[in-house]
């Protein structure tokens, strides 16, 4: 069975940092596309960030580039989101998903919640 | 970038109406749009992809199509665990949208 496991979220002050991680399990991790696509508070969907199954491919929404990373590591079946100069307006679930056909999710993560508040 | 304006925002029918939803892209996006539903309190399920396949277990009463600019997706005969939001995304450049979501309601 696919599993994708968020964790890392929490309560950061402005300006301030936060990782996300999401643990992925029953299916080949390295064989897969990979998202980050977040929700805020009663809105709707958001993309983030994409990577490619080696890492080699790496796109961002203009609203986090510069300041998010995304990276993995397929030894551990592990996806994160560096988050940086975290803004109030990055308040949201973030959702992990694997891309299952191009530019497809098929299956997502239930979510981390960051909220970014003084 | 791209954008996706997906209408109408909210709607509302009964038990065992058609339902449809249209989304328009700012640019030709040939077949490379998705659509989604997301319940209260959980994470979205992808329902069509390509614009007019149905993924694996989804019912066959979901069904989408369209090409270039303008999508539909449609909902032969609406049951009561439809209630739930839709949204279409496109993946035609590097950077996903998603259209801003149709809230589906029962009268």
């Amino acid at each position: 069975e696919v599993q994708l496991v968020e964790s890392g979220g929490g309560l950061v002050k402005p300006g301030g940092s936060l990782r996300l991680s999401c643990a992925a399990s029953g299916f080949t991790f390295s064989s897969y596309s990979m998202n980050w696509v977040r929700q805020a508070p009663g809105k709707g969907l958001e993309w983030v960030s994409s990577i490619s199954s080696s890492s080699s491919y790496i796109y961002y929404a203009d609203s986090v580039k510069g300041r998010f990373t995304i990276s993995r590591d397929n030894a551990k079946n592990s996806l994160y989101l560096q988050m940086n100069s975290l803004r109030a307006e990055d308040t949201a679930v973030y959702y992990c998903a694997r891309e299952g056909k191009v530019g497809a999710t098929d299956y997502w993560g239930q979510g981390t919640l960051v909220t970014v508040s003084s | 970038d791209i954008q996706m304006t997906q209408s109408p925002s909210s709607l509302s029918a009964s038990v065992g109406d058609r339902v449809t939803i249209t989304c328009q892209a700012s640019q030709d996006i040939s077949n490379y749009l998705n659509w989604y539903q997301q319940k209260p309190g959980k994470a979205p399920k992808l329902l069509i992809y390509d614009a007019s396949n149905l993924e694996t277990g989804v019912p066959s009463r979901f069904s989408g199509s369209g090409s270039g600019t303008d999508f539909t997706f449609t909902i032969s005969s609406l049951q009561p665990e439809d209630i739930a939001t839709y949204y279409c995304q496109q993946y035609d450049n590097l950077a996903y949208t998603f259209g801003q979501g149709t809230k589906l309601e029962i009268k």
